[in-house]
């Protein structure tokens, strides 16, 4: 079972180049979320889905774009790269709705630097 | 919004001593799920314990094991005979029962275990 993947690994972009975050799940998962993870501020959710055609804001949505239109994939895309999105990416899925106490499960993250 | 506060960016514990890691919560809902979660230096994500707001007996897996006032609205987390392995960075995660049932984190501690 591969779970949550996520590509690439490592990205390196110039300010003003849009881009693309990869992430699919095989577990039949209908909530999907992108997270990103600064020193000092924790995982910090910016989008989120529960579902094709479903997608809502987190708390940092600001320079990101998703759309979900199969239950397998939740691609997030940056649309002009800024030195602020320098951040490791996380893809994270759960089941839903379902059981409160069914935990996220991750992808391995993305590193991206924008210069 | 809720929000998840863990006090202690750092901490540091002997090998087979116990630590304790805070984490505090602030939400109106009477129903959730709390969870801690370990990411060590590979940035992998790895569910640690989870506990039901509704469940008076704390949480137990293996060496680690939580504290929850649900009244304070604490969830502590005490690693027992602390191992090398345990190092990794800690963070506190609420999952609320309303709406789309978004996972909210907290800042993270950073443990080191000293040999």
């Amino acid at each position: 079972n591969a779970g949550v993947t996520q590509t690439p690994k490592f990205q390196v972009l110039k300010t003003g180049q849009s881009m693309t975050l990869q992430c699919a799940q095989d577990m039949n998962h209908e909530y999907m979320s992108w997270y990103r993870q600064d020193p000092g501020m924790g995982l910090r959710l910016i989008h989120y889905s529960v579902g094709a055609g479903i997608t809502d804001q987190g708390e940092v949505p600001n320079g990101y774009n998703v759309s979900r239109s199969t239950t397998e994939d939740f691609p997030l895309r940056l649309l002009s790269a800024a030195p602020s999105q320098t951040s490791v990416y996380f893809c994270a899925s759960r089941a839903f709705p379902g059981a409160l106490s069914s935990p996220l499960h991750f992808g391995n993250g993305t590193r991206l630097t924008v210069t | 919004a809720q929000t998840v506060t863990q006090s202690q960016p750092e901490m540091s514990v002997q090998e087979a001593e116990t630590v304790t890691l805070s984490c505090t919560y602030d939400t109106s809902e009477s129903d959730y799920y709390l969870f801690w979660y370990k990411q060590p230096p590979s940035r992998q994500m790895i569910l640690v314990i989870r506990q039901e707001a509704y469940k008076q007996q704390n949480a137990t897996e293996n060496r680690f094991s939580v504290n929850f006032q649900k009244a304070a609205k604490s969830f502590s987390l005490k690693i027992s005979d602390s191992q090398l392995g345990d190092a990794a960075m800690y963070f506190c995660a609420y999952c609320n029962s309303g709406g789309y049932q978004k996972v909210t984190f907290g800042t993270g501690t950073k443990l080191q275990v000293i040999p």
